[in-house]
């Protein structure tokens, strides 16, 4: 089955600065990777997500980035906030209906 | 409506007991997920109804009985469970089969 690793565990950044989550997966049959902000105590929140056939999207502050060969994806957090403060999970899936998450990354915006 | 809901968003049981946890939505999806999550772990897949059918199990103990008794519902049907159980139950829905998953805000469960 599909095996997606996040790096790092723990990013603590300035705010304002930008922060960067990768994630890798090894099923190349994988089309769809999103991404999501989990707040302590709350549910997982899709903040974004990418289709395989599509390189780069972009919500406001945030943008995700795929590159198929490489089998990975990154999550962008520019400007961040401390509202930004979250564990984010990215995830794949190859169309079965399974999400292959990530262990998360723990996002500590410093004010 | 655009969101899963859950009820209750805590529950405390014994090793004896049986409980039920429920979810609902409304946006017309036909998949429909349970997942646990324990602190700090990432959500694990449990059971997903497509079309009101369950299609997959993941291994999970016959103590955990997912129910689909229309589209709009879901239930997790609990009995006999253990202390490792404790952990936040989590109901999400999708569209199909590569679509968004949208969750629930979970019912945190402790079984004494």
């Amino acid at each position: 089955g599909e095996n997606v690793e996040q790096h790092p565990s723990t990013l603590s950044v300035q705010e304002g600065d930008s922060a960067v989550i990768k994630c890798t997966y090894s099923d190349s049959a994988s089309n769809y990777f999103p991404w999501y902000k989990q707040e302590l105590g709350k549910r997982p929140q899709l903040i974004i997500d990418i289709r395989s056939n599509v390189g780069e999207k972009k919500d406001q502050r945030i943008a995700v980035t795929l590159n198929k060969t490489a089998k990975h994806f990154s999550l962008h957090i520019t400007e961040t906030q401390p509202e930004d403060s979250a564990v984010y999970f990215c995830a794949a899936s190859p169309g079965n209906n399974r999400l292959a998450f990530g262990k998360g990354n723990q996002v500590v915006v410093i004010p | 409506d655009t969101e899963v809901t859950q009820t209750p968003k805590h529950l405390v049981m014994g090793m004896t007991n049986k409980k039920s946890l429920k979810c609902e939505q409304h946006m017309g999806h036909r998949a429909m997920y349970w997942y646990k999550q324990k602190a700090k772990k990432p959500p694990e897949l449990m059971f997903v109804y497509s079309y009101e059918k369950l299609s997959i199990n993941e291994s999970v103990p016959s103590r955990f009985s997912p129910e689909c008794p229309n589209s709009s519902l879901l239930n997790l049907h609990l009995h006999a469970l253990q202390p490792e159980d404790s952990a936040l139950y989590l109901c999400a829905s999708s569209q199909g089969m590569v679509a968004e998953q949208f969750f629930g805000p979970g019912t945190r469960l402790t079984v004494l």
